[in-house]
């Protein structure tokens, strides 16, 4: 019965080396989150996945930043060539198939640190 | 493009006391809202939600109101006990699970 995975928990990134970040859903789940948390701010919406389906990554800064969620193993936030600006709190979360308005369960976050 | 606002980033209350925590939208096709509850280190968990068909959702401490004229929301926690600082997101969706988050605030409750 375990809830959503997130991991690593911490993650210690050099600038210009790339960021990877995983999460596995809640059994049964199939639409995946990620959101980020800068100090001191709100969780910001950055992807909404369906499994092999990318539904809204209007949240995504254009660069950098892609995000996948493969038929098998968990969904992936990579982040490419790491800035300061990127160390934050990374947090995913799942709901389940077809469904309105449900609620979303939270992993316990990635916090990452870029030097 | 802030489309959920939480203006207040900290609140403190005396143990026992009303918390009314405060959420404005801006995006009228929004038809669920939700409230999350996050610990440091943690994430999010879900604490209470409204359809946008009620104007009131009731769960033991925990009450969300619903404006829809006024695109407000707040919640109610009564009476306010240590355990529950912790800081406060509310959340809306349009109909599509793709959830908004505000920015949050900080509730301290002093025994």
């Amino acid at each position: 019965n375990a809830g959503v995975m997130q991991n690593p928990r911490h993650l210690v990134r050099r600038r210009g080396q790339e960021a990877r970040l995983r999460c596995s859903p809640m059994k049964g789940h199939s639409h995946v989150y990620w959101y980020r948390q800068l100090p001191e701010e709100g969780l910001k919406f950055m992807v909404y996945l369906q499994k092999e389906n990318i539904i809204d990554e209007s949240g995504m800064p254009k660069e950098r930043f892609s995000a996948e969620f493969p038929k098998e193993g968990p969904s992936i936030l990579r982040i490419q060539q790491v800035v300061r600006g990127d160390s934050a709190a990374y947090f995913c979360a799942s709901s389940p198939p077809d469904t309105i308005n449900e609620k979303l369960f939270f992993g316990s976050g990635t916090q990452l640190s870029v030097l | 493009d802030q489309q959920v606002k939480q203006n207040s980033p900290s609140l403190s209350v005396q143990e026992g006391r009303i918390s009314i925590l405060n959420c404005d939208y801006t995006n009228s096709m929004f038809d669920y809202f939700l409230w999350y509850k996050k610990y440091p280190a943690e994430g999010p968990t879900f604490l209470i939600s409204i359809s946008s068909i009620k104007d009131k959702n009731e769960d033991g401490r925990f009450t969300v109101f619903l404006n829809k004229s006024a695109k407000h929301l707040s919640l109610h926690i009564v009476p306010s006990q240590p355990g529950d600082s912790a800081v406060y997101f509310c959340a809306a969706s349009e109909h599509n699970n793709d959830m908004r988050f505000g920015a949050g605030t900080r509730l301290t409750v002093k025994p």
